[in-house]
C-alpha cells in the first residue's frame, strides 16, 4: 500500500527557511513528487525525485532518501505567496499517484 | 508544456440530477487519466484510475455506479456524477499522464471543478 505522513501546518516568516518533512511507506516505491496548492485550485508541480538526493530549483530544493522512506522540501527566501498547502505524493510501479493530507504553511510578514 | 483541460470549472445542481465533468489532455495521448475528489481543507483522495478502452478501476469506498467513468479516446476522459447528493458537492480534478514520460512534470492536472449540489 501506500501512506503518506506530513505535519498539518507550519507558520514561517516572510524571507526566512522552512523545511516541510514527509515520510511514506509505498509498494513498489517509483518517485516521490512535491506540489503546491492555493485553495481552490490545481496542485502546480515543484519537483520529482526518484534518487537519493538533493535536486535545487531556484528558491526550492527537494531530498530523498529511499532507505529512510523521508523526504522534504526546503524554501529559502520566503515570499507571501508561498502560503499554500504542500503535497508530497508518491507514485508505484503501476503509476498510482497517492497523496498525503498536506502541510498547510502560513507566512508572516 | 502538457496542457490538460477539464470542463466545467463550477456547476451547481439539483439534487436527484447527474453532472457530467470531462477531462481532456489538450496536446498529449494519456491512456490513463486519474479522477481525485477534495473536501475542504483536505486532500486529494483518489477516486478511480481511468483507461482507455476498458474499464476504470476504482478506490475502495467509490461507488462505480455513481460516478461512472468513460475513457473513450486517448485525450478524453468523462466522469458523470449519478443522481447527485449534496454529500457529492466537492472539488473534483483529473489528471493525466503521457505516455511519453516527462520527469519534469509526469502529471498534469486539470484546473478542477466545484460542483455544488442543492
Amino acid at each position: 500500500g501506500q501512506n503518506i505522513d506530513q505535519p498539518t501546518e507550519m507558520t514561517a516568516t516572510e524571507g526566512a527557511i522552512v523545511q516541510i518533512n514527509c515520510t511514506y511507506q509505498t509498494s513498489g516505491f517509483n518517485g516521490l513528487f512535491w506540489y503546491q496548492q492555493h485553495a481552490g485550485e490545481a496542485p502546480t508541480f515543484l519537483s520529482y525525485n526518484v534518487l537519493d538526493g538533493l535536486e535545487e530549483k531556484g528558491r526550492f530544493s527537494s531530498f530523498l532518501s529511499r532507505s529512510k522512506g523521508y523526504s522534504y522540501l526546503l524554501l529559502k527566501e520566503l515570499q507571501m505567496k508561498d502560503s499554500a498547502s504542500y503535497l508530497c505524493p508518491t507514485m508505484n510501479r503501476d503509476d498510482k499517484i497517492i497523496f498525503g493530507k498536506g502541510t498547510r504553511l502560513h507566512i508572516l510578514p | 508544456g502538457a496542457v490538460v483541460s477539464q470542463h466545467p470549472s463550477w456547476v451547481i445542481c439539483k439534487s436527484g440530477t447527474s453532472v457530467k465533468i470531462e477531462c481532456r489532455s489538450l496536446d498529449f495521448q494519456a491512456t490513463t487519466m486519474f479522477w481525485y475528489r477534495q473536501f475542504p481543507k483536505q486532500s486529494l483522495m483518489l477516486m478511480a484510475t481511468s483507461n482507455e478502452g476498458s474499464k476504470a478501476t476504482y478506490e475502495q469506498g467509490v461507488e462505480k455506479d455513481k460516478f461512472l467513468i468513460n475513457h473513450a479516446s486517448l485525450t478524453l476522459s468523462t466522469l458523470t456524477v449519478t443522481s447527485a447528493h449534496p454529500e457529492d458537492s466537492s472539488f473534483y480534478i483529473c489528471s493525466a499522464t503521457p505516455e511519453e514520460r516527462s520527469y519534469n512534470s509526469p502529471l498534469h492536472f486539470g484546473n478542477g471543478t466545484r460542483l455544488t449540489v442543492t
